[in-house]
């Protein structure tokens, strides 16, 4: 397992304007995945992020919207982008520790956009 | 897409009774995991299953990799206060890069 940390752990933004989640993990992961999930609902995948590499963005999601970096293999960070009521949501990062398909979570971002 | 089935979609249960779930997909999985979620927190990993028939028990909680490898199901025995909150399903299907579908989740309440 890992143990993952998110920061900031909530917050209120203002509409047009972008807020930046960092992922910190304690030790190093190849593969991190960041989730969003509305409140009540089940997760959905954002965009893979492996070191070394672009992200991997699903359907729906594009990198102009949500820049992701990747810096080593500790940490990422996932920025939302010029935000809208919408975005508001519980933004998940999470990390596949030894290539087994088992996903280890952080605490989640919890956004609000007003 | 591949689509994960998880029913019931909420239980209200009294302490101390058993509680069973399930999810179903339309294709074959090569891993079934089992995770809770509290309010205010990500999901935790209870279990998990990698093989056609597997029996896995965490405590209280028992999961089964179906043998048709399109199902699973969690079982919670004897159920406490503190098992109150949100257990999503999850699965990895063939070539698909590590990547996780989810279950809608089960909401379980326990009546006071």
């Amino acid at each position: 397992s890992a143990v993952i940390s998110q920061k900031p752990s909530r917050d209120i933004c203002q509409r047009g304007t972008s807020l930046t989640i960092q992922c910190q993990v304690d030790s190093q992961v190849t593969m991190m995945f960041w989730y969003r999930q509305q409140p009540g609902q089940s997760l959905t995948l954002i965009a893979t992020a492996n070191q070394g590499s672009e992200a991997t963005y699903e359907s729906g999601f594009v990198i102009d919207k949500f820049p992701i970096s990747r810096p080593n293999l500790t940490f990422s960070t996932l920025t939302v982008s010029n935000m809208s009521p919408e975005d508001s949501s519980i933004y998940l990062c999470s990390v596949d520790t030894g290539g087994v398909y088992e996903q280890y979570f952080g605490p989640g971002t919890r956004l609000t956009v007003t | 897409g591949q689509q994960l089935n998880q029913s019931p979609q909420s239980m209200f249960i009294q302490e101390g009774e058993d509680v069973s779930m399930n999810c179903t997909s339309s294709s074959i999985f090569n891993t079934w995991l089992w995770y809770k979620q509290d309010p205010g927190e990500g999901p935790v990993l209870l279990i998990a299953l990698y093989k056609a028939g597997e029996l896995t028990s965490n405590g209280r909680l028992t999961a089964q990799f179906g043998i048709t490898r399109k199902d699973s199901f969690l079982n919670i025995s004897a159920s406490i206060p503190s098992d109150v909150g949100i257990y999503f399903c999850a699965g990895n299907f063939p070539n698909s890069n590590y990547q996780l579908i989810w279950g809608a989740g089960t909401k379980l309440i326990i009546k006071p």
